[in-house]
């Protein structure tokens, strides 16, 4: 159980197109996933808090305009990266957490890799 | 601010050796605890986790973790390491007035010596 599924797993894009990374957490409910970043060799670092039905919550130095975020249910979540620069090639994790867990757990994604040309 | 700190960025262990991993984080209260296991491109795997109750904690494939208050640290041991344990740990910290969010220290990347 607790299984949380990131489609797609690798992608390659062009400078200035937009990507969208999916987020899904298969056989549980739940009300907030949170989107990471990680750069090689480095630690995760949260990017926003999503809750389903309500607008994203950003950390400090993320723009909001260039990654969009929507929960539209209770499964999915989704990241969408706006006119993608080479910069913003990053390994890009999801975590979500579930309804029945009484400490708050989060479970993790496997990750997408955006490599942008 | 709250933090986690991971002293060690590389660790390098002969197998059948044992292990400790440490981790320190900042703050007044017990917060929840968690050990994550990342291979090259992959994603998180949890070992273990505290919550409450007894502070030595058991995970998956041989981890254990012992939380202890007074040094505000949460380290991770394995009595006997395998070639299989080389990867990249990270502890992270939900300090549960974040909205649980988790707080990730830098790391520690293991290798293992045959």
């Amino acid at each position: 159980g607790a299984v949380v599924s990131q489609h797609p797993s690798r992608v390659i894009c062009k400078s200035g197109t937009s990507v969208k990374i999916e987020c899904r957490s298969l056989d549980f409910q739940a009300t907030t996933m949170f989107w990471y970043r990680q750069f090689p060799k480095q630690s995760l670092m949260l990017m926003a808090t999503s809750n389903e039905g309500s607008k994203a919550t950003y950390e400090q130095g993320v723009e909001k305009d260039k990654f969009l975020i929507n929960h539209a249910s209770l499964t999915l979540s989704t990241l969408t990266v706006t006119s993608a620069h080479p910069e913003d090639s990053s390994f890009y994790i999801c975590s979500a957490r579930s309804l029945a867990s009484s400490y708050n757990e989060q479970f993790f994604g496997p990750g997408t890799r955006l490599t942008v040309l | 601010a709250q933090s986690v700190t991971q002293p060690d960025i590389h660790i390098t262990v002969s197998e059948g050796a044992s292990l400790e991993l440490r981790c320190n984080y900042s703050y007044g209260a017990t917060p929840y605890l968690f050990w994550y296991v990342q291979s090259p491109g992959q994603g998180l795997q949890l070992l273990l986790k505290y919550f409450s109750g007894d502070t030595l904690v058991q995970g998956i494939k041989g981890f254990e973790a012992e939380f202890k208050r007074s040094q505000s640290s949460f380290n991770l041991r394995k009595p006997s390491v395998h070639w299989s344990d080389a990867a990249e740990y990270f502890c992270a910290v939900d300090f549960y007035n974040q909205g649980g969010k988790l707080i990730f220290g830098q790391g520690t990347e293991l290798s293992v010596k045959p």
